[in-house]
């Protein structure tokens, strides 16, 4: 079956500080990632997203991911995180027709 | 205005009381779906359509009901409301089922 799990549930950090959530996932052929994150009291937005080609893909708001196959990984990284980033970001692959969303990770950020 | 629209924002209602939830999007998208959020599960699928007249049923459907006659609008119905659908429900978009997913505000549902 397919699946997507986040290992980090919780995450604080400081101002500047750098950023890497990991994502982690299970599909046995070809399998489109994304990352989706969600400000308080807001609906998803996509970050950033995977279909193929260069595996190290740039979204918005300086955020980058990293897909290697080998591991099964698409670990999310910004090397500086802000205020602003304080948020629930989802992991999130598809196969098919259905998009399977991992747990998510609750990101604060301390001023 | 042009999006994903989601009504009611918010809804109490009693257990065994019929829900549905609206979901609206103007981008004639072919697909549409339906998840709950709950703490610590992150989003499941309950429903997703690939177009008008055509539905199938994702990780939880148990307790659900959809339909689209319009390709534009896709209800959710909860027949018989249960506490265990205390949740927030998001409907979402797509051109296609793989591609991105545009969602809506959400609704959050509470069953007393």
């Amino acid at each position: 079956a397919q699946s997507v799990s986040q290992h980090n549930h919780h995450v604080i950090l400081s101002e500047a500080a750098s950023l890497e959530l990991g994502c982690n996932y299970s599909y046995g052929g070809t399998v489109n990632l994304f990352w989706y994150v969600q400000y308080p009291g807001q609906h998803l937005q996509l970050l950033l997203k995977y279909f193929s080609g260069d595996p190290l893909v740039k979204g918005i708001k300086g955020f980058e991911a990293e897909f290697i196959k080998s591991k099964f990984s698409f670990n999310l990284r910004k090397p500086s995180v802000q205020w602003s980033d304080t948020a629930e970001y989802f992991c999130a692959g598809a196969a098919g027709n259905m998009l399977t969303f991992g747990g998510g990770t609750r990101l604060m950020v301390k001023p | 205005d042009a999006g994903i629209t989601q009504s009611p924002r918010y809804k109490i209602t009693e257990t065994g009381r019929q829900v549905t939830l609206m979901c609206h999007q103007t981008w004639s998208h072919s697909y549409m779906f339906w998840y709950r959020q709950d703490l610590g599960h992150g989003l499941r699928l309950i429903y997703y359509s690939a177009a008008a007249d055509i539905t199938d049923k994702g990780e939880v459907p148990d307790g659900y009901v959809v339909s689209r006659s319009k390709t534009e609008n896709f209800p959710l119905t909860l027949e018989s409301a249960t506490r265990s659908q205390t949740s927030v429900y998001f409907c979402a978009s797509s051109e296609e089922g793989i591609a991105e997913q545009f969602f809506g505000p959400g609704t959050r549902l509470t069953v007393l």
